[in-house]
C-alpha cells in the first residue's frame, strides 16, 4: 500500500530534550516536506526536499532540522524544543516526476507537546 | 514571499446546496493551486488542483476556478452531502518549491 508513515504519532516531552520524528515514503517520491498545523494559521512549511542530499527552507524553519540522505526518508529534528513548537506536524512527499507531480500524500500526523 | 488568503473561515450549508470557498494570492509566479479536504484526526488529501494554464477544472461535484488576472481561485462543491463536512485548504505554489497554505474553513453540511 502507497503510503506515508511517521514516528512516534504522538509525543510529550520537555524542554531543550532532542527528538526526531521520522518520516517515510515508499512511492520513491522525491519531493518531500515538513508541515506543523495550528489552529487560526493553517499548515506551515518548515522545510522540503527535492531530491536526495538537497533540502530547502521553508516559511517556519527556526528551530528545526532536516536530513535527506535517502530518498523515503525524511527525519524532522528539534535540537531543543521549546513550548512554541508544541504542534501537529505533517510529513508529505510528491512525485516531481509524474504527470500529477505536485499531488502531495500526507502522513498522518504528529501531535507534539513541549512542556 | 506568497500570501494566501481564505475565506470563509466556516461555511455551514443545507444538504444538496452548494458551497463555494475563495482564495486568493499574491506571488503572481505561482502556477500550481491544489485543494485539499482534511477530515478529523487525519492528514490533507489532495481533492482537485488546478494549474496556472488552465481557468476551470471539473470532477464530479467539485470544481476548482483560476482567475490569474486578480489572482484568486475557487472551491466550487455543488449538491453537498454530509460526508463533504470537513476542514478545506487551498495552496499556491511554484511547481518543485514552496507550498503556501490558506488557513483552512471548516465546512459543514446540514442533513
Amino acid at each position: 500500500e502507497a503510503q506515508v508513515t511517521q514516528n512516534p504519532r504522538y509525543l510529550i516531552t520537555v524542554t531543550g530534550k532532542k527528538l526526531t520524528v521520522t518520516c517515510s515514503q515508499n512511492m520513491n517520491h522525491e519531493y518531500m516536506s515538513w508541515y506543523r498545523q495550528d489552529p487560526g494559521l493553517g499548515l506551515r512549511q518548515i522545510y522540503y526536499s527535492m531530491n536526495v542530499e538537497v533540502t530547502d527552507k521553508g516559511d517556519v524553519p527556526e528551530g528545526y532540522k532536516v536530513s535527506r540522505k535517502e530518498k523515503r526518508n525524511f527525519p524532522l529534528i528539534l535540537e531543543s524544543p521549546s513550548p512554541n513548537q508544541t504542534s501537529l506536524y505533517f510529513c508529505a512527499s510528491s512525485d516531481s516526476r509524474a504527470s500529477h507531480q505536485e499531488t502531495q500524500y500526507f502522513g498522518p500526523g504528529t501531535r507534539l507537546l513541549v512542556l | 514571499g506568497e500570501n494566501v488568503e481564505q475565506h470563509p473561515s466556516t461555511l455551514s450549508v443545507q444538504e444538496g446546496d452548494s458551497a463555494v470557498i475563495k482564495c486568493t494570492y499574491s506571488d503572481s509566479a505561482s502556477n500550481y493551486f491544489p485543494w485539499y479536504k482534511q477530515e478529523l484526526g487525519k492528514g490533507p488529501q489532495l481533492i482537485i488542483d488546478i494549474r496556472s494554464n488552465v481557468g476551470e477544472k471539473k470532477d464530479q461535484r467539485i470544481a476548482v476556478t483560476l482567475n490569474k488576472t486578480a489572482k484568486h481561485f475557487s472551491l466550487h462543491i455543488t449538491e453537498t452531502q454530509p460526508e463533504d463536512s470537513a476542514v478545506y485548504f487551498c495552496a499556491a505554489s511554484i511547481i518543485g518549491n514552496q507550498f503556501y497554505f490558506g488557513t483552512g474553513t471548516s465546512l459543514t453540511v446540514i442533513p
